[in-house]
This record gives structure tokens, sequence and C-alpha cells, in this order.
């Protein structure tokens, strides 16, 4: 099966910072992937499906890249509401695997 | 607008079955697959399986294998997750998914004696 890492586990930053997360494939998936924010309580919230696509109604400080096995999530300027964990999805194919997530916070 | 809709929160005792529904509007069900994905208090994401409404068959994570039944009634577009032998580590939120894009609101499941 295909594993999938991120990193870093945790990131703590400033208001206005450009923040970047990774996440790897074990194997390449082509772009099948998509990230989610998850905020304490509440259901995953899809932000960006196909590796680099913008779901409809998130800012556009979103962004992703990334195809084959290796894939970034951008916030180009962090807010006070981004405050959440992060994780990726491979979609391409079963087991459809999560990555552990990443919990960014405010410094 | 597409939906998914869970059943209510549920407790059960340890050695129990429980059982899970899932309506779904605003998109012809039988095109989809239907995921579960299970997240323990303060724990990540992780994926159980899926059901392809169409024709019914099922892919299930290993971790689940022999535990987990997921299923698909297209005369009401619901899908079903039916988890057996609870334990206490399967005390849960529990979320049918329409991947990536629309997610149920989750189901709580708590497995104690």
């Amino acid at each position: 099966d295909i594993q999938m890492t991120q990193s870093p586990s945790s990131l703590s930053a400033s208001v206005g910072d450009r923040v970047t997360i990774t996440c790897r494939a074990s194997q390449g998936i082509s772009n099948y992937l998509a990230w989610y924010q998850q905020k304490p309580g509440k259901v995953p919230k899809l932000l960006i499906y196909a590796a680099s696509t913008l779901q409809s109604g998130v800012p556009s400080r979103f962004s992703g890249s990334g195809s084959g096995t290796d894939f970034t999530l951008t916030i180009s300027s962090l807010q006070p509401e981004d405050v959440a964990t992060y994780y990726c999805q491979k979609y391409n194919s079963a087991p459809f695997t999560f990555g552990p997530g990443t919990k960014v916070d405010i410094k | 607008e597409v939906q998914l809709v869970q059943s209510g929160a549920e407790v059960k005792k340890p050695g129990a079955t429980v059982k899970i529904s899932c309506k779904v509007s605003g998109y012809t069900f039988t095109d989809y697959y239907m995921h579960w994905v299970q997240q323990a208090p303060g724990k990540g994401l992780e994926w159980m399986g899926l059901v392809d409404p169409e024709d019914g068959e099922t892919i299930y994570a290993e971790k689940f294998q022999g535990r987990v039944t997921i299923t698909a009634d297209t005369s009401t577009d619901t899908a079903y997750m039916e988890l057996s032998s609870l334990r206490s580590e399967d005390t849960a939120v529990y979320y049918c998914a329409k991947v990536p894009h629309r997610w149920g609101q989750g189901t709580l499941v708590t497995v104690s004696s």
C-alpha cells in the first residue's frame, strides 16, 4: 500500500507569514491528492483537489502544487482563522489513505 | 445542493454492533463511491472503506477487514456502515464522504460498558 507522510507535524507562525506544508506519497499518485482543513469539532473542509485546484469558496491565499510523489499546501499570508489541522489524502485508488496531519497555530 | 445526512449519535457496549446511515441528495447516488472515515478523539482521519452503489462492490481497509460492512440501498439513496465486535478503541466520529468534495456531518459512536 502507498503510505502518506506530512511534514512538519506541527508549526507555529505569525499572522501574515507564508506557511508551507509538505505531503509525500511512497509511490506516484499522479495528481490525485486532496487537502483538507479541520478545526476542532468540525467536519473536514476540502481546500484543494487534483493537487492544485482550489475548491469553490476557499480563500485564494490557499494554494496547492505537486504531482507524482511530492505535494505542497501553501498559505500565502496566515490568518487567525487558519488555525487548524491540515490533512492530505490520496484518492487515485484504494486504500484512500490520509496523511497524519499538520497542526497549525499562531505564534 | 449535494447533501450527506448521517444518523445520530450511538452508545454501545463492548462486543456490540453499530450501524450508521448516510442519506444522500442532490446528485445521482450510483455515480460515485461512498467512503467511510473514522476519527478517534484527538486523532487523525482513517479511511475505513468504500462501496460502489452501482453494483454493491466494496473495498475495506486492512485494519477494519472482517469487522466492517458497508452497503448501499439505491431505493433510498442511503449508504450504511456497520462495525461489529465493538471495543473502546472504536469510540470515534464516523464520517461518510463523497471523496473528496462532500462529507456528512459525522456520527459519534461511544463504546462503553
